[in-house]
């Protein structure tokens, strides 16, 4: 079963207006970190947002924030008043405390991301 | 503060060559983990190194292989490189690669395998 699910191959706003990018995972762990990054053309990614699976509240940075639905396994991306920059892929990402009696130190598993298009 | 580094930016080696991939994390961190990006099978986790042990493994044959240095720096070695490992090879840095900890990538490696 994939362990994180971006169902949005693309999507595509108007610059100003806010979008939303769809993120569910799939995890037993009671500990696990959520994390967004953004990836240009350029191919650098770029870290946006993280919510820690114990935080009660929504995380939020700057023009991003995440809408964290525990129960329903959800971590959906808002974006507010995109701009013409904000065009590139999205990729959420999920990191287990413990996997199978193991360890998941430093390791992200990533969802399949989403092209995110602003047009003027 | 600088950011996670990574040399070279591009290279072109043909089958059966190996290759060296250098990261330098930012200042402080002690977590380098390393990933692989390809079109057809997006991002993976290779490995992650901590205080110069390895930690964490992907599910990756044993042509790939890296280190860390005592200055938090890593290498990540391909030997024997085939068709299939042309790919985007991004490392990540963070505090101690913990459940919770951000993790910062660098620019990426770009390397082409003819």
């Amino acid at each position: 079963a994939q362990k994180i699910t971006q169902t949005q191959p693309g999507m595509f706003v108007q610059e100003k207006e806010a979008v939303t990018l769809d993120c569910t995972y799939d995890t037993s762990d009671p500990s696990y970190g959520l994390f967004w990054y953004k990836q240009p053309s350029s191919g650098e990614m770029i870290f946006l947002i993280y919510q820690g699976s114990y935080d009660q509240q929504n995380a939020t940075e700057g023009r991003y924030s995440l809408n964290f639905q525990k129960a329903r396994k959800s971590a959906n991306l808002v974006i507010s008043a995109s701009q013409l920059g904000d065009s590139a892929m999205y990729f959420c990402a999920m990191r287990e405390g413990r996997v199978a009696g193991g360890t998941s130190y430093g390791k992200l598993t990533f969802g399949q991301g989403t092209i995110l298009t602003v047009h003027p | 503060k600088a950011g996670v580094t990574q040399t070279p930016r591009y290279l072109i080696k043909t089958r059966g060559q190996q290759v060296t991939l250098s990261c330098s994390p930012i200042s402080g961190h002690r977590s380098v983990s390393w990933y692989q990006q390809t079109p057809g099978q997006g991002l993976q986790f290779l490995f992650e190194y901590f205080s110069e042990t390895q930690r964490n493994k992907g599910n990756f044959p044993g042509r790939f292989s890296g280190r860390q240095f005592s200055n938090s720096r890593s290498e990540m070695n391909v030997s024997t490189l085939e068709l299939g490992d042309s790919a985007l090879y991004l490392c990540a840095s963070s505090l101690g690669g913990d459940t919770h900890d951000e993790q910062f990538f660098g620019p990426g490696t770009r390397l082409t395998v003819l």
